[in-house]
């Protein structure tokens, strides 16, 4: 079984640009998770997608957006480039909607490192 | 707001030594998930062990426990006769159940060394 793949691997962009970053979940996942990890403020969530619906967001500007395809297939897209939007964005996958009490776990993606210039 | 607090940075232990990672943890809900992922420098975030809140019984994966001490709010990994593929990050992850949407709230971290 395929994990979850994460596209492109590095990414250079120019501050001003926008970018799109894409992540394929595990096959049967429907919930994807977002997360920006950087030195100085670690592991934040940026937002969680669960059948094409955004169920949370964490505390990040607009330009952070997101969205899912109905193959549960995910996009970030970032606007207007920042030199502070440098960071490795890690995608993660669950199989259970994370609403239950059901034994959770989030498979996680080996990241879009992005370089803002 | 759930909030998790790891306060070693960095720590090293020596090749089949035992080591322990601290986590504390702020939070007003009754039932959850706490979690310990590894990060080595592949980057990817792997899953090490995993613990409900609502169980007393602490969780155990091969070389890996916890020490869940739910009033206080603290949840220690300990890894046993450490090996040299141990050497990553460790963070400590918080999920709220139910309603908790498979959002983590991660701690900042502690850098593991195995020296030989």
């Amino acid at each position: 079984k395929a994990g979850v793949t994460q596209t492109p691997r590095y990414l250079i962009k120019t501050r001003g640009q926008q970018v799109t970053l894409s992540c394929s979940p595990i096959s049967g996942h429907r919930s994807v998770s977002w997360y920006q990890q950087t030195p100085g403020q670690g592991l934040q969530f940026l937002f969680e997608y669960f059948s094409e619906t955004q169920r949370n967001k964490g505390n990040f500007p607009g330009r952070f957006s997101g969205r899912q395809f109905s193959n549960s297939r995910s996009e970030m897209n970032v606007s207007t480039l920042e030199l502070g939007d440098s960071a490795l964005y890690l995608c993660a996958s669950s199989y259970h909607s994370g609403q239950g009490a059901q034994n959770t776990e989030a498979f996680f993606g080996q990241g879009t490192r992005l370089t803002v210039v | 707001a759930q909030t998790v607090t790891q306060s070693q940075p960095e720590m090293s232990v020596q090749e089949a030594e035992t080591v322990t990672l601290s986590c504390t943890y702020d939070t007003s809900e009754n039932n959850y998930y706490l979690f310990w992922y590894k990060q080595p420098p592949s980057r990817q975030m792997i899953l090490v062990i995993r613990q409900e809140a609502y169980k007393q019984q602490n969780a155990t994966e091969n070389r890996f426990s916890v020490n869940f001490q739910k009033a206080a709010k603290s949840f220690s990994l300990k890894i046993s006769d450490s090996q040299l593929g141990d050497t990553a990050m460790y963070f400590c992850a918080f999920m709220k159940l139910p309603g908790g949407g498979n959002k983590l709230t991660f701690g900042t971290g502690t850098q593991l060394k195995v020296e030989l």
